[in-house]
């Protein structure tokens, strides 16, 4: 059965650093990997989506990496802001398998 | 645009009731998706769609049906509702199997 795990769990850093999310998946298969923000109450927003064929994505501050053969995909946001505080879900597999999602704080 | 557009935003209902969940997206999308997310949980897909007549099982089905009439529209239907199924649904849509998901912001539902 196919498992996403996110960590951390939490994250609060202070506004203007750079910081890494992750993203691992039990399932090798090739498939896409989408990176998506939910605010609280709200539904979720695409950032990013790597193709199965793809190492990696980039919009803006976010840039994202696939690497299959080791079941991990990574968020780097660069300079963070207070209005990038949401919760960040990351989805992959046959049957769209998300991760339960990095909370994500960033304080002015 | 709309998007997608989910009705109602809140509902309760009590046990052993049944209840559809409306879901409509104005972007002419092929494939559309219906997730629950219990609190802190990731989502999990309950049924989809690849087009209007043809539909297929996620992970958690049990307990809900779909149909899908028309490209627009992928109503989600409880029949006898229980307490296990008090979670936020999410619809989606996406043009394709490989193309970034669009989402409603959600219906929350609550089974006393």
């Amino acid at each position: 059965k196919q498992e996403v795990t996110q960590i951390p769990a939490a994250l609060s850093v202070p506004e203007g650093e750079n910081l890494v999310l992750n993203c691992s998946f039990t399932d090798s298969a090739i498939y896409n990997l989408q990176w998506f923000r939910q605010d609280p109450g709200k539904g979720l927003t695409s950032l990013l989506l790597i193709q199965s064929s793809q190492r990696e994505q980039t919009s803006g501050r976010l840039n994202a990496s696939l690497d299959k053969s080791s079941g991990r995909s990574t968020l780097y946001i660069a300079a963070s802001q207070p209005g990038d505080s949401a919760t960040y879900l990351c989805c992959y597999g046959q049957n769209f398998v998300f991760g339960p999602g990095t909370r994500l704080s960033v304080l002015p | 645009n709309a998007g997608v557009t989910q009705t109602p935003k809140f509902r309760i209902l009590k046990i052993g009731q049944s209840m559809t969940l409306q879901c409509t997206q104005d972007m002419n999308h092929n494939y559309m998706y219906w997730y629950r997310q219990d609190p802190g949980m990731g989502l999990k897909l309950i049924y989809y769609s690849v087009g209007a007549g043809i539909t297929d099982k996620g992970e958690v089905p049990n307990g809900y049906n779909v149909s899908r009439s028309t490209t627009e529209d992928f109503p989600l239907r409880l029949e006898l509702a229980a307490p296990s199924q008090t979670s936020v649904y999410f619809c989606a849509s996406s043009e394709g199997g490989g193309q970034p998901q669009h989402f409603g912001d959600g219906t929350r539902l609550s089974i006393l």
